[in-house]
């Protein structure tokens, strides 16, 4: 069975631009969270959605936002691009709520802003 | 692909030795625990879940155990391989104020496997 699939692997965007990242999860799987990851640093957490609707999100500005679609896909969408940006960002999903299932994650999509 | 493991803390072990990988956690409301590990351009790997009703887990070569007085996890891996090599994350589940969870990720450490 195919894991988390996360699209495109890498980006380049310039500061000002806007990005879309997306995530396709394990089948079955109704809960997909999104994680930014710094280099040499453990993940951080920006959103969490189950059955298509918003049920966390972390410290992160207005300029994240996400969504969940009918077939539990997902998009993590991030306007006005800063340099600090650059990053991992990783998806993970899970059969259950986080509270009691465990996440598994995608190899991410490097974002790298000029 | 890039180091996930830059700056973070080396355990350095030799090939067939046992590994102890150890984790303080934040919260003592935590009541479920995750071992990841992520090797170098890739996401992280599910190891090994424990609850806060266990103290001991075991699975295929690692051992996760939780002591809830001094908010400690570890991870033990017998007989390491150079597969192993790699960075491990504790993670914790803290609860939101609307009784949904978010997994929290401990700082990492870099295990390298030497032969």
């Amino acid at each position: 069975d195919a894991g988390v699939t996360q699209s495109p692997t890498h980006l380049i965007k310039t500061r000002g631009q806007q990005v879309t990242l997306r995530c396709s999860p394990i089948s079955g799987h109704k809960s997909v969270s999104w994680y930014q990851q710094v280099l040499g640093q453990g993940p951080q957490f920006i959103f969490q959605y189950y059955e298509k609707e918003e049920r966390g999100r972390g410290n992160f500005p207005d300029r994240f936002s996400a969504r969940q679609f009918p077939n539990y896909s997902s998009e993590l969408n991030v306007n006005a691009l800063l340099l600090g940006d650059s990053a991992l960002y990783l998806c993970a999903s899970s059969s259950g709520t986080v509270s009691n299932q465990p996440q598994h994650f995608g190899d991410g999509t490097r974002l790298s802003i000029l | 692909g890039e180091s996930v493991g830059l700056h973070l803390p080396t355990l350095s072990v030799q090939e067939g030795d046992n590994s102890i990988i150890n984790c303080a956690y934040s919260n003592s409301a935590s009541d479920y625990f995750i071992w990841y590990k992520q090797e170098s351009g890739k996401g992280p790997q599910f190891i090994i879940d424990i609850r806060s009703n266990m103290d001991k887990r075991q699975g295929q070569r690692v051992t996760v155990l939780l002591n809830k007085t001094v908010k400690h996890l570890s991870l033990q891996i017998a007989a390491t391989q150079p597969g192993d090599s790699a960075v491990y994350f504790c993670a914790e589940i803290l609860m939101t104020t609307d009784s949904w969870g978010k997994l929290q990720f401990g700082a990492g450490t870099q295990v390298v496997v030497t032969p």
